[in-house]
């Protein structure tokens, strides 16, 4: 069983609706990491949040710490939104500085 | 953009030659890191490095080794590479004060 889980795994919709991607955990964290990865392959940071929410523009993640679960919104979702949203997890470490353990990643494809 | 490059991007090599991917980064991080992506997995950790000539093996790292000779460069080397090893390689640095992680182009290896 993964640490960390995503569902779902694969996303398809409508250029303006509202898109929920969910993440579950299952190890102690410092930190919870959303990450998105292009259709090219590159990866790019989109947040880094421990507790509450967090807001960029036209996406928020949230996260509860005591349920071990984070959400990553997308309001008003338009095709180059399209792309692998990973999160991972943050576990802080002596040696390693951070250990993180991702997710398999959620596929999203909006269309027009 | 952490100032962050991968080369080769794309390398196909056969069964049983040595393959040495290079990481090279701009802003003097301390801490790198080396993952592969594999369908069906999150990315998952070969080895890292916390600064110079110190390196530590990750949860995949048998059949690869590292070194990091200078800090804005770490080399990931599969002494003998196999088709298991197919795969698409990123390299990341931890940002110091947040913790987040920053991540190069990727490369595609593919053993033949």
């Amino acid at each position: 069983k993964n640490e960390v889980e995503q569902s779902p795994q694969n996303l398809t919709a409508q250029e303006g609706e509202f898109i929920t991607i969910n993440c579950s955990y299952s190890v102690g964290i410092s930190a919870l990491h959303w990450l998105q990865q292009h259709p090219g392959g590159g990866i790019v940071s989109l947040f880094m949040l421990s507790s509450g929410k967090k807001k960029h523009g036209r996406l928020i993640a949230t996260i509860n710490i005591q349920e071990k679960h984070s959400s990553l919104h997308i309001t008003a979702s338009h095709p180059r939104d399209s792309a692998v949203y990973i999160c991972a997890a943050l576990e802080l470490q002596e040696t390693s500085g951070s250990r993180l353990t991702f997710g398999e990643g959620t596929q999203l494809t909006v269309n027009p | 953009d952490a100032g962050i490059t991968q080369s080769p991007r794309h390398k196909v090599t056969e069964t049983g030659t040595p393959v040495t991917l290079r990481c090279h980064q701009t802003e003097n991080h301390r801490y790198m890191y080396w993952y592969r992506q594999d369908p069906g997995h999150g990315l998952r950790l070969i080895h890292y490095s916390y600064g110079v000539k110190d390196t530590d093996k990750g949860e995949v790292s048998d059949g690869y080794s590292v070194s990091r000779s200078k800090t804005e460069d770490f080399l990931l080397t599969l002494e003998s590479a196999t088709s298991s090893q197919t795969s698409v390689y990123f390299c990341a640095i931890k940002e110091g004060l947040t913790y987040e992680q920053y991540f190069g182009p990727g490369t595609r290896l593919t053993v033949t």
